[in-house]
């Protein structure tokens, strides 16, 4: 299985700012993943992020407020822009690795926006 | 649409009792099933996952779940708790179709370990 690092693990922000989230993977892979959870609820998937090409957005999500870089084939990074207090959540990258669209996860990122 | 269902929202069981979470999902065909854990204040640990053959799967921590399909059902049991295991755990499918569907998250089932 993949083996993966996320920074910060956790921020404080003030309304209006923005927070560059970053993710590492310790092998290439092809598809990486973001996605929210918000507090005390389960996971809903902001993007899918392919090296080389646009990341895909889900419906609720656009890129202005969530630009997504993916350089190479081991990085990522998620931006927050613009936060507001209903953006404080944790930010989790995945990827798929190994058998049949099997995702692991890194230890995510817990924002708090004020 | 896929979609995934965790009954129970909150269980609570002593230590070294035994432990069963459901899970049902919707989906045309067998999809393939996943347990994840996530520890206060962590990431999300895949437990065990399901994609053919034997119905049983073994996974970490003791943990083994039951891909029923005329049930559509993939419960994740334990049969002694540890203290260690109070978390949260949610169950998560997605279609065969090799990487154009999306894994799908049941709402989660958060699990209290009493002495």
């Amino acid at each position: 299985s993949a083996v993966i690092s996320q920074k910060p693990s956790r921020d404080i922000c003030q309304r209006g700012t923005s927070l560059t989230i970053q993710c590492q993977v310790d092998s290439q892979v092809t598809m990486m993943f973001w996605y929210r959870q918000q507090p005390g609820q389960s996971l809903t998937l902001i993007a899918t992020a392919n090296q080389g090409s646009e990341a895909t957005y889900e419906s609720g999500f656009v890129i202005d407020k969530f630009p997504i870089s993916r350089p190479n084939l081991t990085f990522s990074t998620l931006t927050v822009s613009n936060m507001s207090p209903e953006d404080s959540s944790i930010y989790l990258c995945s990827v798929e690795s190994g058998m049949a669209d099997t995702q692991y996860f890194g230890p995510g990122t817990r924002l708090t926006v004020l | 649409a896929q979609s995934v269902t965790q009954p129970d929202i909150h269980i609570t069981v002593s230590e070294g009792a035994s432990l069963e979470l459901r899970c049902n999902y919707s989906y045309g065909a067998t999809p393939y099933l996943f347990w994840y854990v996530q520890s206060p204040g962590q990431g999300l640990q895949l437990l065990l996952k399901y994609f053919s053959g034997d119905t049983l799967v073994q996974g970490i921590k003791g943990f083994e779940a039951e891909f029923k399909r005329s049930q559509s059902s993939f419960n994740l049991r334990k049969p002694s708790v540890h203290w260690s295991d109070a978390a949260e755990y949610f169950c998560a499918v997605v279609g065969p179709n090799f990487g154009n569907e999306k894994l799908t998250f049941g709402t989660g089932t958060r699990l209290t370990i009493i002495p």
